[in-house]
């Protein structure tokens, strides 16, 4: 079966410093990967996403960029964070199970930018 | 415009009895998916079920089913048989064919009382 693992679970880390969220997949191959975010009690907002290796799409252009070095590593980063970057940051794949369109979540990433 | 819209911020249901989550989308796309999530307090984004606009029944996963009228462009989920554990934040979403991207709702938050 499929597992997503992200890292680290929560993150407190001071504004102007640089960020760096992993995710990975196991149990399948040549996932499409997204990152998202959510605000305080809001639904979540797409920020990248890759259909394979060295290929991100950027959905909301701003202070975060993102890279898949490997076919099942996806990795958010800033060079330097901003107050408006804290929030709840999911990974999410998808490509197999009874309907590929389905996404699948994983842990989540609680950041909080001080 | 939005296009996923929850008018339910918050619902309340005793638990064993059967509850309705709203869930209306707006797209000009003939071909599209419609989501179902579930985030608990702990912040998993945990998928319950999907309904393709081509699909000729309505789509059912043990309690929970989704109502799809297209015409009315509704789906909205039920829940049979609430179970204190069904407590959570209830996220609709939507794939329009040929996006990745997922539009999510603003969310209902519900509580099964005992």
């Amino acid at each position: 079966s499929q597992t997503i693992h992200q890292w680290p679970a929560t993150l407190v880390q001071p504004v102007g410093s640089p960020l760096s969220l992993e995710c990975t997949v196991e149990g399948t191959s040549n996932p499409n990967l997204y990152w998202y975010r959510q605000a305080a009690g809001r639904g979540l907002q797409l920020l990248f996403y890759s259909v394979g290796i060295g290929q991100i799409s950027s959905e909301v252009p701003q202070n975060l960029s993102a890279s898949r070095p490997q076919d099942r590593q996806f990795i958010l980063s800033s060079k330097k964070l901003l107050l408006s970057d804290s929030g709840f940051y999911l990974c999410a794949w998808s490509g197999g199970g009874v309907n590929p369109d389905t996404q699948y979540f994983g842990p989540g990433t609680r950041l909080t930018v001080l | 415009a939005q296009k996923i819209t929850q008018t339910q911020p918050g619902m309340f249901v005793q638990e064993k009895e059967a509850v309705t989550l709203d869930c209306t989308y707006d797209t000009s796309d003939p071909s599209y998916g419609l989501f179902w999530y579930k985030q608990p307090s702990s912040g998993e984004m945990i998928f319950l079920i999907y309904q393709g606009s081509y699909d000729q029944q309505n789509a059912t996963e043990g309690r929970y089913s989704l109502n799809f009228q297209k015409a009315r462009k509704s789906a909205n989920l039920v829940i049979s048989a609430s179970q204190l554990g069904d407590s959570a934040m209830y996220f609709c979403a939507m794939r329009e064919g040929g996006s990745e991207k997922l539009v999510f709702g603003k969310g209902t938050k519900l509580t099964v009382n005992p």
